[in-house]
């Protein structure tokens, strides 16, 4: 299996810019997490879902944020506008049963606004 | 509520000392706790897992113990080696809440 994809791996931006950011879980997992890392905050679930229904967005920081997950192979992560803050790395992470089993993470995507 | 409190890093030690990165959390509910480890430029990856109290997870080489009356779930291994230098996240699973994550303790190993 091929893992948790998420594309781009790295995104540099204007502040003001829309920035989507892409994910495709491992293929049979019901369950998708949204996470941003930085270093002041560690590591923070934005949003999750479950049969590609949102469950929990209590994370999403404000209204810039937004997600979607449109198929079981598809998700993703949309900040428009960008700003500097939302400088981070950002994983997408899939698991099989709830978010108490196993997470796989993807790579992560950096993102940098300038 | 729900959390984790993970010891400050960075920690660095020599190869083949011994290793302790303490890890508590919140009593409500009866969790699960987990340890992942995030190498350089990776995602986490799932390192030991326990589900109730005395058990013990291990994996690698490192090893930790749920305990209920400390609640505590501390990371250890006897050797460590440079090839364990990574990030360890302690985390908890309480229910229906999503995963609590601590905040990370960042371990270099050196020759």
């Amino acid at each position: 299996d091929a893992g948790v994809i998420q594309s781009p791996r790295h995104e540099v931006t204007e502040m003001g810019q829309e920035v989507t950011l892409r994910c495709k879980p491992i293929s049979g997992h019901d369950y998708l997490f949204w996470y941003r890392q930085t270093m002041m905050r560690g590591l923070e679930l934005l949003i999750y879902f479950n049969n590609n229904v949102p469950i929990d967005d209590s994370g999403m920081p404000e209204d810039r944020f937004s997600a979607k997950m449109p198929n079981a192979s598809f998700s993703t992560l949309k900040i428009q506008p960008s700003e500097p803050r939302d400088s981070a790395v950002y994983f997408c992470a899939s698991s099989l049963g709830g978010p108490g089993y196993e997470q796989y993470f993807g790579p992560g995507t950096r993102l940098t606004v300038t | 509520g729900n959390s984790v409190t993970q010891m400050e890093g960075p920690v660095t030690l020599s190869e083949e000392a011994f290793l302790t990165i303490n890890c508590t959390y919140t009593a409500t509910g009866y969790p699960s706790l987990f340890w992942y480890v995030q190498y350089p430029g990776e995602g986490l990856q799932l390192l030991l897992k326990a589900t109730k109290a005395d058990d013990k997870g291990s994996n690698k080489g490192f090893e930790a113990t749920y305990r209920k009356e400390t609640t505590s779930f501390h990371l250890e291994k006897g050797s460590v080696q440079v090839s364990d230098s990574a990030v360890y996240f302690c985390a908890r699973y309480s229910g229906n809440t999503p995963l609590v994550f601590g905040k990370g303790t960042r371990l270099s190993v050196i020759a």
